[in-house]
């Protein structure tokens, strides 16, 4: 039982290219969260899944598309990077949304050049 | 909009001492608000959840207090450890199911 991945662990990226991060969960949970980690901005809500076809926006949605095609994966793409994307990116996921603790991968370290 | 603030934003106490973090938010219509741990370049993992309906929940060293009223909750660290130096977070999942957090605070304990 591994939990939560994320897929890469680091990335570095040159400005304007685009890229795809992965995570899985094998807890059967329906939802999924995607967070971005900055320093002294604490977690920030990019877009979330209540369950398999569907996401909805967070926070800050704007630079980010997702994709929810099966229950076990959500994937974070971006398709034109900027600098200002280089932050840590967390996937977690929960049986019930907000009704039940947040299970969370180890994090994706995205460098934007 | 769900707003969440934790102060303070550091910490530093000698070990042995008992502490207080604090956790604020806006919107009152919380299922729960859940605490975290981050460690320096890891994940974050879950230390209480305390619903709603619910004033306080214990775990081990830890208890974290809620009151829904006033949107504040607190957790409270007895007899600390230089092993529980960590950042604290905390989170309050709102109706629409957006867990929106805290910027945390960063706790040192002193050998």
């Amino acid at each position: 039982n591994a939990g939560v991945t994320q897929t890469p662990k680091f990335r570095v990226l040159k400005t304007g290219q685009s890229m795809t991060l992965l995570c899985a969960q094998d807890m059967n949970h329906e939802y999924m969260y995607w967070y971005r980690q900055d320093p002294g901005m604490g977690l920030r809500l990019i877009h979330y899944s209540v369950g398999e076809g569907t996401t909805a926006k967070g926070e800050v949605p704007d630079g980010y598309n997702v994709s929810r095609l099966k229950k076990q994966n959500f994937l974070l793409g971006l398709e034109s990077a900027a600098p200002s994307q280089t932050s840590v990116y967390f996937c977690a996921s929960s049986p019930h949304g907000g009704r039940s603790p947040l299970h969370f991968g180890n994090g994706t370290r995205l460098t934007v050049t | 909009k769900q707003e969440v603030t934790q102060i303070p934003a550091a910490l530093s106490v000698p070990e042995g001492e008992n502490l207080v973090l604090n956790c604020s938010f806006t919107d009152s219509a919380i299922y729960n608000l859940q605490w975290f741990r981050q460690d320096p370049g890891k994940g974050l993992t879950s230390l209480l959840l305390i619903q709603s309906s619910q004033r306080e929940q214990t775990s081990g060293r830890l208890n974290a207090s809620l009151d829904k009223s006033s949107g504040r909750s607190t957790l409270y660290i007895a007899a600390s450890q230089p092993g529980d130096s960590a950042t604290y977070l905390c989170a309050a999942p709102n109706r629409d199911d957006k867990i929106i957090f805290g910027k945390g605070t960063r706790l040192h304990i002193l050998p």
